[in-house]
């Protein structure tokens, strides 16, 4: 079963306005990641974000998290066309010594130009 | 400094057929990790390595198989192969113990199963 759970599902917005995507995961985690894909390619990290840390930042990205919501969140600022591809949160359980990310089914942005 | 490399780029093999897919970490990164994915079931973790040893392994039947050297490249086997084995098999390396500072993903091998 998936941990993480994106919504939207899909997302369509004009190039320099915001994209804001949601995450929720079920059970306590050690950090939440977002990736993302662009048309069946490989993943690309974005951003970590550690269970003590609620907010963060790199460049147009902001993400946030709630873990007494059980939930994340990313925003893009002023998106552009290259922004279009899917995104992915993946939470790290790391239970005992074993790591491993769970993945949700992502979100399929695209940004119109 | 190169990427996470995977070999080949895309595969075609027939159902019963065995398969040798191959990752080369970041150069430093010792954890490997592979995660298979489809588009009904998503991204689904497979196994991870670290030093030459498997530390966690993902829900899948024993046709899925994987070994790390120690020069920390992986391979993954899936021996008597399956049409819905057909996916994009993913290998992604970390630095940081247990993938603490996030994964590099390699760019996949596109499994096709016919």
């Amino acid at each position: 079963s998936q941990q993480g759970e994106e919504d939207p599902q899909a997302l369509s917005i004009q190039e320099g306005e915001n994209a804001t995507m949601n995450c929720s995961y079920k059970t306590s985690i050690n950090n939440l990641q977002w990736y993302r894909q662009n048309s069946g390619r490989g993943l690309v990290h974005l951003i970590l974000i550690r269970s003590n840390e609620r907010e963060k930042h790199s460049g147009r990205l902001r993400v946030t998290l709630d873990t007494s919501k059980k939930s994340s969140s990313l925003l893009i600022t002023a998106s552009r066309a290259a922004d279009t591809a899917s995104y992915f949160c993946a939470t790290d359980l790391r239970t005992g010594a074993n790591s491993k990310l769970t993945f949700g089914k992502g979100i399929t942005l695209s940004v119109r130009p | 400094k190169a990427g996470v490399t995977q070999t080949p780029r895309y595969l075609i093999k027939t159902r019963g057929q065995q398969v040798t897919l191959s990752c080369s970490p970041i150069s430093g990164h010792r954890s490997v990790s592979w995660y298979q994915q489809t588009p009904g079931q998503g991204l689904q973790f497979l196994f991870e390595y670290f030093s030459e040893t498997q530390r966690n392994k993902g829900n899948f039947p024993g046709r899925f198989s994987g070994r790390q050297f120690s020069n920390s490249r992986s391979e993954m086997n899936v021996s008597t192969l399956e049409l819905g084995d057909s996916a994009l098999y993913l290998c992604a390396s970390s630095w940081g113990d247990r993938g603490i500072y996030g994964y590099t993903f390699g760019s996949g091998t596109r499994l096709t199963v016919v």
